[in-house]
């Protein structure tokens, strides 16, 4: 089974700090995604990547960045927490082949609370 | 580009009732079309999927038939379950064809089922 796994459940970090969630896959996928869900907005794509080293800018990358220096990891960073980045965080991969590519793994998300 | 539109929620059921979730779309060409499943506290996870006009996906009794006349992809179940409650999402590709996978999702359907 493809498990995609997620540093931590729950976070709560005051507003300014530099907040790193970490996401690490264990089927080799070509395919990393960070999303954000809120109610009411659904899935917000932040960042993706399609191989190590490359980054895609997603639909709402502002506040964020990423890092992936190994195929199996994908960090997502906070340079200076708001509030307003209060929300669940979700980390998914895929294989990099055609159709397949689509049929994507989430982790369990991170819960992040900003004070 | 490409657009997804589910119905809103909440929905809420009495076991053994009959389900259908609508989802209509629209895109380039004939994209594969997808439904997620979030339980509570989890990630997403693949439902079904249906990768051309008049395939039906199915799985754990729930079924979506592709319609390429009505843009729909309508998620279906017969005799939902107490442990059906959950999240779901319609999705598609941003883009036809390639391998890197990003998916547009509708915002998602609480579904709760009482018993």
């Amino acid at each position: 089974d493809v498990k995609v796994t997620q540093s931590s459940r729950y976070l709560v970090k005051r507003t300014g700090e530099k907040v790193f969630l970490e996401c690490v896959q264990d089927m080799d996928h070509e395919n990393m995604f960070w999303y954000r869900q809120d109610p009411g907005l659904g899935l917000r794509l932040i960042y993706f990547s399609y191989d190590v080293k490359m980054k895609e800018k997603g639909d709402i990358p502002e506040g964020y960045s990423v890092s992936r220096e190994k195929k199996e990891r994908f960090s997502l960073i906070l340079e200076s927490a708001s509030t307003n980045q209060t929300s669940m965080y979700l980390c998914a991969s895929s294989l990099g082949l055609a159709g397949a590519a689509y049929e994507q793994y989430f982790g369990p998300g991170t819960r992040l609370t900003v004070t | 580009g490409n657009s997804v539109t589910q119905m809103e929620g909440p929905v809420t059921l009495s076991e053994e009732a009959f389900l259908t979730i609508n989802c209509t779309y629209t895109a380039t060409g004939y994209p594969s079309l997808f439904w997620y499943v979030q339980y509570p506290g989890e990630g997403l996870q693949l439902l079904l999927k249906a990768t051309k006009a008049d395939d039906k996906g199915s799985n754990k009794g729930f079924e979506a038939t592709y319609r390429k006349e009505t843009t729909s992809f309508h998620l279906e179940k017969g005799s939902v379950q107490v442990s059906d409650s959950a999240v779901y999402f319609c999705a598609l590709p941003m883009n036809y064809g390639g391998s890197q996978g990003n998916l547009i999702f509708g915002k998602g359907t609480k579904l709760s089922v009482k018993p």
